[in-house]
């Protein structure tokens, strides 16, 4: 099982908006409503940020939101705050009952 | 409020095998679906595998099997991962994670994490 793909780093200003996209097969992204983001901070466990593609924890900010097209789904932030400087991972439920992971994005508040 | 707190540091030899513990308070284990990831130094987050309420069985990354085992100790709600024939690309912080408040199924996504324990393998 591969790992899902994703930009090593992103980046925005303040108040901007920003998106990071988290590409899979139909094995994966594409065949199940079942992705999910999470935040990390260094030396911090993940956080969940996002998951069934769309869905906000309660306790989430809603500047954080999630979408699905194909096999690619994508977490948009708007209203960077520094804050959000963080890595970001994508995950997957997959067609072998497994989970998957993307690669990671860093995200940097200019 | 769930919360899952990991046994502490450990260094071990390559060869060796290292459990590590992940208690659970706030809940039963029997309530919960553990599942373990890993993160290795500057890297990212790679499952290791987990219970699948759906499938009704332990899934493992095919990466680790036959080398991890996953277990759980209802009396004390501690769950458990024991990873064997450790070499040096094992060393890694190891994570367990659950589902709780946001659905009954863990392929919704993990919404508890332990804090995370520090494996190293080094001779």
């Amino acid at each position: 099982q591969s790992a899902l793909t994703q930009p090593a780093s992103v980046s925005g200003s303040p108040g901007q908006s920003i998106t990071i996209s988290c590409t899979g097969t139909s094995s994966d992204v594409g065949g199940y409503n079942y992705v999910s983001w999470y935040q990390q901070h260094p030396g911090k466990a993940p956080k969940l940020m996002i998951y069934e593609v769309s869905n906000r924890p309660s306790g989430v900010s809603n500047r954080f939101s999630g979408s699905k097209s194909g096999n690619t789904a994508s977490l948009t932030i708007s209203g960077l705050q520094a804050e959000d400087e963080a890595d970001y991972y994508c995950s997957s439920y997959t067609s072998s009952s497994h989970v998957v992971f993307g690669g990671g994005t860093k995200l940097t508040v200019l | 409020q769930v919360q899952l707190v990991q046994s502490g540091a450990e260094v071990k030899k390559p060869g060796a095998s290292v459990k590590v513990s992940c208690k659970v308070s706030g809940y039963t284990l029997t309530e919960l679906s553990m599942h373990w990831v890993r993160q290795a130094p500057g890297k990212g987050l790679e499952w290791m595998g987990g219970f699948d309420p759906e499938d009704g069985e332990t899934i493992y990354a095919q990466k680790f099997q036959g080398r991890v085992t996953m277990t759980e100790d209802t009396s004390t709600d501690t769950a458990y991962m024991e990873l064997s024939s450790l070499r040096s690309e094992d060393t890694a912080v190891y994570y367990c994670a659950t589902t709780t408040v946001i659905s009954t199924s863990p392929r919704s996504g993990f919404d508890i994490w332990g804090q995370g324990t520090m494996v190293t393998v080094s001779s």
